[in-house]
């Protein structure tokens, strides 16, 4: 079972500014990537599957970016609501699914 | 829309079974998606718990598979989680969801979470 693990741990970021969040896999998971945003006592909401597939109802301003290893997600002009906690998962071997550890975005 | 929700004890004594049930609404479990159990210990991250398909396929978290099951009601439309032998660091909210096989298994409807305490 491959881990997942993000960077960095806590991003501090200005509202309408560019957010890079990192996701390496220590194993090849091809496109088989998914990110989630959590808000406190929230569940997690899909983002982004395939990598960079945007789910349903999910605004152009997220993107998602990357194969194999190492994994992007892109939050292009920050809004209010957009701080919260960021999670990727790997589903290549869907049978075993791992989460990385998240990175919070915060107000800067 | 496809709804999710947990329901089930919200304090368990240590070495007992938790037990949690995840009624779904709007779409039927006996179709192709698989149905999990996702659990978060309070302040921490997200570890999947197991995965059920209503064909009686489960997949299990390999740290928790001793002590774990997950079963589908068809006729309830829903499905259950059972950890037995549970210590405090069973403590989390647990999350049911929908995974969006076979498109893939990420998680594409997410229960709103239900606090589950061990403690005696």
């Amino acid at each position: 079972e491959g881990v997942m693990t993000q960077s960095p741990a806590t991003l501090s970021v200005s509202p309408g500014e560019r957010a890079t969040l990192s996701c390496r896999a220590t194993q090849n998971v091809g496109s088989n990537l998914a990110w989630y945003q959590q808000k406190p006592g929230q569940a997690p909401r899909l983002l982004i599957y395939g990598a960079s597939t945007r789910a349903t109802g999910i605004p152009a301003r997220f993107s998602g970016s990357g194969s194999g290893t190492e994994f992007t997600l892109t939050i292009s002009g920050l809004q209010s609501e957009d701080f919260a906690v960021y999670y990727c998962q790997q589903y290549n071997n869907w049978l075993t699914l791992t989460f990385g550890g998240g990175t919070k975005v915060e107000i800067k | 829309q496809v709804q999710l929700q947990e329901s089930g004890p919200g304090l368990v004594k240590p070495s007992e079974t938790l037990s949690l049930t995840c009624a779904v609404s709007a779409y039927s479990i006996s179709s192709d998606y698989y149905w999990g159990w996702i659990r978060q210990p309070p302040g921490k991250g997200l570890e999947w718990v197991g995965s059920a398909h209503h064909s009686g396929n489960t997949y299990f978290n390999p740290s928790l598979k001793s002590r774990v099951t997950i079963s589908m009601d068809t006729s309830q439309n829903q499905f259950a989680l059972n950890l037995i032998s549970v210590t405090a660091a069973d403590t989390a909210v647990y999350y049911c969801a929908r995974l969006s096989v076979p498109a893939g298994a990420f998680l594409d409807y997410w229960g709103q979470g239900t606090l589950v305490t061990v403690s005696s």
